[in-house]
């Protein structure tokens, strides 16, 4: 089971790109990362996923290093809306592909 | 619109009095879960469902119940709720490709008060 390690907190000036480490050093090769994100106490939303190859959505972008030990979402202009708690996960695959969310990365976008 | 849609938001009940939390998605999704999220512990899931008439344990599966009878709708039944289930609960589901699970979709939460 790849387990994901995230700082707790940090702070990013709106309008500036937002860059979210995550580290999943255990993580095997045909494993996923997904990044979702949850607003106060909304229910958590889906941001994008990724496999080896760099992605790339309308919210967002993956950065997933080469040994795909560690990935960095991006979020290109982070706007106050952002303000969320943002959750790297490789999902359980012998449990069903469950989600197991982990503390996360508080982000705090500042005007 | 694609959502997943959970009954009641916000529920406040006695101990031991049966409450069903309901949850249905309109995407033919086959993979459902739901989750508790409590402060300090994060989401925990309870239960999950990989189809129809197929459900298996989560990570706090004790104290709660769950039912697959079609594939859109996921019911959360507490049978003889206690305080320590005093949460707020999501319901989730996703398309399954591939033997993986696609992106979830999560409903908007129902916050449940045991007294």
């Amino acid at each position: 089971d790849a387990k994901t390690t995230q700082p707790p907190s940090m702070d990013c000036a709106e309008g500036r790109a937002a860059n979210l480490p995550c580290n999943h050093s255990t993580i095997s090769g045909n494993e996923y990362v997904y990044w979702y994100r949850q607003i106060h106490s909304q229910g958590p939303q889906y941001i994008i996923h990724g496999l080896k190859n760099n992605e790339t959505n309308e919210m967002a972008s993956l950065i997933i290093t080469e040994d795909r030990k560690s990935s960095t979402l991006i979020l290109p202009h982070a706007t106050l809306r952002d303000t969320a708690v943002y959750y790297c996960i490789v999902p359980l695959e012998n449990a069903g592909n469950m989600l197991t969310f982990g503390g996360g990365t508080r982000l705090m976008v500042k005007p | 619109e694609a959502q997943v849609t959970q009954n009641p938001r916000y529920l406040i009940t006695v101990t031991g009095k049966k409450l069903t939390v309901t949850c249905s998605q309109n995407m033919n999704h086959e993979y459902m879960s739901w989750y508790r999220q409590d402060p300090g512990l994060g989401l925990r899931q309870i239960y999950y469902s990989m189809n129809v008439e197929v459900t298996d344990k989560g990570d706090v599966p004790e104290g709660y119940k769950v039912s697959r009878k079609e594939k859109r709708n996921f019911p959360l039944i507490l049978e003889s709720p206690s305080p320590n289930q005093t949460s707020l609960y999501f319901c989730a589901s996703s398309l399954r490709s591939g033997g993986v699970n696609t992106e979830a979709f999560f409903g908007q939460g129902t916050r449940l008060t045991v007294v």
